[in-house]
């Protein structure tokens, strides 16, 4: 069955400590988006991913980082510079082709929790 | 500025009630639109959308949106609610131009009464 597997599905961190999110697809899309959702903000994007070994801030980058090195791939690191990271954070993505309307695919989520 | 709106954070029906889910946007024209429901602790999962063409859309678990360019709204209905609908729902919008980036609204937490 295609879709999007995020790992893992509960983190806990303490605070310090750098963390990385999986994200793998695979729908052959060449779209890939981080969002960070908190209760009551509705989903903020982070980065996103529009072809291999590229990739553009969102509207929160900050204290977050990411790589593309394969089109399956986009995981997302949460630094010790942000300053809040406890949070639900959905990957998702998009054909990004000729014709994309930009309707998203998402996975289930990775909740983080900072200690 | 480009925007888009949930205007009820949270919505309680009983079962069995019809049910409206209110959604504006901010755009000179007229953008793509999508309604996302997410369950507890889940990803958003696609109910429908509208690009262009005949402006009520049908969507999934008996969901239904209209499209009023005049009112830059598209709110989404459902006639009769289930209880397996509670859920948070999302108003999602590209702002074509925009290099088809998804907007999304606050979301609207519906709870359904037995």
């Amino acid at each position: 069955d295609g879709g999007i597997t995020q790992s893992p599905k509960y983190l806990f961190r303490k605070e310090g400590q750098n963390v990385t999110l999986s994200c793998e697809q695979n729908l052959n899309h060449d779209a890939m988006y981080w969002y960070r959702q908190d209760p009551g903000q509705g989903l903020r994007l982070i980065y996103y991913s529009q072809i291999v070994n590229d990739f553009q801030k969102g509207d929160i980058a900050e204290g977050y980082s990411v790589s593309r090195e394969k089109k399956e791939s986009f995981p997302l690191t949460v630094t010790s510079a942000q300053k809040n990271p406890t949070a639900f954070y959905l990957c998702a993505s998009s054909i990004a082709r000729a014709g994309d309307t930009g309707e998203l695919f998402f996975g289930e989520g990775s909740r983080l929790t900072v200690l | 500025a480009q925007s888009v709106t949930q205007p009820d954070i949270h919505i309680t029906v009983s079962e069995g009630a019809s049910l409206e889910l209110r959604c504006n946007y901010s755009y000179g024209a007229t953008p793509y639109l999508f309604w996302y429901v997410q369950s507890p602790g889940q990803g958003l999962q696609l109910l429908l959308k509208y690009f262009s063409g005949d402006t009520l859309v049908q969507g999934i678990k008996g969901f239904e949106a209209e499209f009023k360019r005049s009112q830059s709204s598209f709110n989404l209905r459902k006639p009769s609610v289930h209880w397996s609908d509670a859920a948070e729902y999302f108003c999602a919008v590209v702002f074509t131009g925009g290099g088809n980036k998804l907007t999304f609204g606050t979301g609207t937490q519906l709870k359904v009464e037995l």
